[in-house]
């Protein structure tokens, strides 16, 4: 399976909002309902942040939110934090992880 | 609240064998699709097999088969990874991860180091 393609990076202010995409194919992002997004901060292990396209766990913010058009999904944070500098992966079914995106909070 | 804890890891030489274990808690480990991901050093994750609850339904992605063997042992709560013929490649953290469904890895351990070099 070769891997969902993420911007290698993307950065913003706080406050602000940020956009990241993961970039498929018809037979996995634009075939299923079924993309995840998980964030990892250096040396911990990752932790589901959407699922489903765009539903979130119990405990995840809401300016966290998860949408996809065609082959392509995305992760918009709102209201940027610093506590959101991390790195953040897509996933979609079956078991095909992206390339991953670090955000940085300028 | 569910736990999983890997062990196993370690430094070991190119072509050998390492056994990782996987031990869960905190919920219900046989009704759970079980999971390895891999990452190595600045790199990004990578699935590496998963099995169903009964341990009868088994996938691996195509750069570990016939290498790797993914297995549990429900009684014992426990999900193990046997890797053999080691190469400088397999050289990463090893997560195990509970699967929700289609691919939504909803509980991940702490993960143990592999290093393989000689």
């Amino acid at each position: 399976q070769s891997a969902l393609t993420q911007p290698r990076s993307v950065s913003g202010s706080p406050g602000q909002s940020v956009t990241i995409s993961c970039t498929g194919t018809s037979n996995n992002v634009g075939r299923y309902n079924y993309v995840s997004w998980y964030q990892q901060y250096p040396g911990r292990a990752p932790k589901l942040l959407i699922f489903d396209v765009n539903k979130r766990p119990s405990g995840v913010p809401d300016r966290f939110s998860g949408s996809k058009s065609g082959n392509t999904a995305s992760l918009t944070i709102a209201g940027l934090q610093a506590e959101d500098e991390a790195d953040y992966y897509c996933c979609s079914y079956a078991v095909t992880f992206g390339t991953g995106t670090q955000v940085t909070v300028l | 609240e569910g736990q999983l804890v890997e062990s196993g890891g370690g430094l070991v030489q190119p072509g050998e064998s390492l056994r990782l274990s996987c031990a869960a808690s905190g919920f219900t480990f046989s009704n759970s699709w079980m999971n390895w991901v891999r990452q190595a050093p600045g790199k990004g994750l990578e699935w590496l097999a998963n099995v169903n609850q009964h341990g009868t339904v088994i996938n691996y992605v195509d750069s570990v088969k016939g290498r790797f063997t993914i297995s549990r042992d429900n009684s014992q709560n426990s999900l193990y990874l046997q890797m053999n013929s080691l190469r400088a490649e397999d050289s990463a953290v090893y997560y195990c991860a509970t699967d929700k469904a289609y691919s939504t890895f909803d509980l991940w351990g702490r993960g143990t180091l592999v290093t393989v070099s000689s």
